[in-house]
C-alpha cells in the first residue's frame, strides 16, 4: 500500500515542492511517479525511484529509498499544477498512491 | 514512439459485459521489452491497475477484479483487449491502456507505465 501526502497543497511560481510516498512495505526503489492534468492521460515523469524519464525537465527529481520517498520540483512552473501519483513497481498487484493535487496560491 | 489507442463502447448496461480494445502503432506488441497494462480512473477518484499481460503468455490481474477480467493479445492485429463481466455502477471509469518499458531497478528489471492511450470513459448505466 502506497500512501502520499499532501493530498492537496497550494504553492506559487518559483517554489520548490516536495511530495512524500511511503510504502507500507520496503520496495527498493522499485517506484515510479506520474504527472496527471485535468482530461489527459497520466504522463511518467521518474521511475527506478530517481531516473528521470526522457524529455523531463531537470527541475524534477526523486529520492528515496525502501518505504519513503519523495517528488520534488525545484521551481514551480505554470505547467506543473497538476496531480502526481507515485506507483510501486515491484510486485503484483502493482498500486498507485492516492495522488496529490497541485494548486496554484 | 509507441501510440496507443483504446476503443470501445462508452456506455455498458448494468450486468452486461465491458469490451474494450487497445491498438498499439509505432511498434510491435510482441516487442522485446514491454508489457501491456489496463487501468482505469473513477469521476474524480485516483488510478487503479486493472491487469498486465506479457508477450510470453504471462498475464496477472488485480485480486479485486480478478474474477471478472480478462486481458489478452492479439498479436497479428498487433492489439490487446479487456473484458469486464457483470459490471456495475462502480465500473463507471475513464479506461486507459498504457505499455510498460523494460528498465532496471536495484540492478534487477522492472517495468513503468511509459506510453499511454487517451483514454476512454465507460458509464455503466440502465
Amino acid at each position: 500500500q502506497l500512501t502520499q501526502s499532501p493530498s492537496f497543497l497550494s504553492a506559487s511560481v518559483g517554489d520548490r515542492v516536495t511530495i512524500t510516498c511511503r510504502a507500507s512495505l520496503g520496495i527498493s526503489d522499485y517506484l515510479a511517479w506520474y504527472q496527471q492534468k485535468p482530461g489527459k492521460a497520466p504522463k511518467l515523469l521518474i521511475y527506478a525511484a530517481s531516473t528521470l524519464q526522457s524529455g523531463v525537465p531537470s527541475r524534477f527529481s526523486g529520492g528515496g529509498s525502501e518505504t519513503e520517498f519523495t517528488l520534488t520540483i525545484s521551481s514551480l512552473q505554470p505547467e506543473d499544477f497538476a496531480t502526481y501519483y507515485c506507483q510501486q513497481i515491484k510486485t503484483y498487484p502493482l498500486t498507485f498512491g492516492g495522488g496529490t493535487k497541485v494548486g496554484i496560491k | 514512439q509507441l501510440q496507443l489507442q483504446e476503443s470501445g463502447p462508452g456506455l455498458v448496461r448494468p450486468s452486461e459485459t465491458l469490451s474494450l480494445r487497445c491498438d498499439v502503432s509505432g511498434g510491435s506488441i510482441t516487442s522485446y521489452g514491454y508489457n501491456w497494462a489496463w487501468i482505469r480512473q473513477p469521476p474524480g477518484g485516483g488510478l487503479e491497475w486493472i491487469g498486465t499481460i506479457y508477450y510470453s503468455g504471462s498475464i496477472f490481474y488485480n485480486p479485486s477484479l480478478q474474477r471478472r477480467v480478462t486481458v489478452s493479445l492479439d498479436t497479428p492485429r498487433n492489439h490487446f483487449s479487456l473484458k469486464v463481466t457483470s459490471v456495475t455502477a462502480a465500473d463507471t471509469a475513464t479506461y486507459y491502456c498504457a505499455g510498460a518499458r523494460l528498465g532496471y531497478c536495484s540492478g534487477a528489471t522492472c517495468y513503468s507505465l511509459d506510453n499511454w492511450g487517451q483514454g476512454t470513459l465507460v458509464t455503466v448505466s440502465s
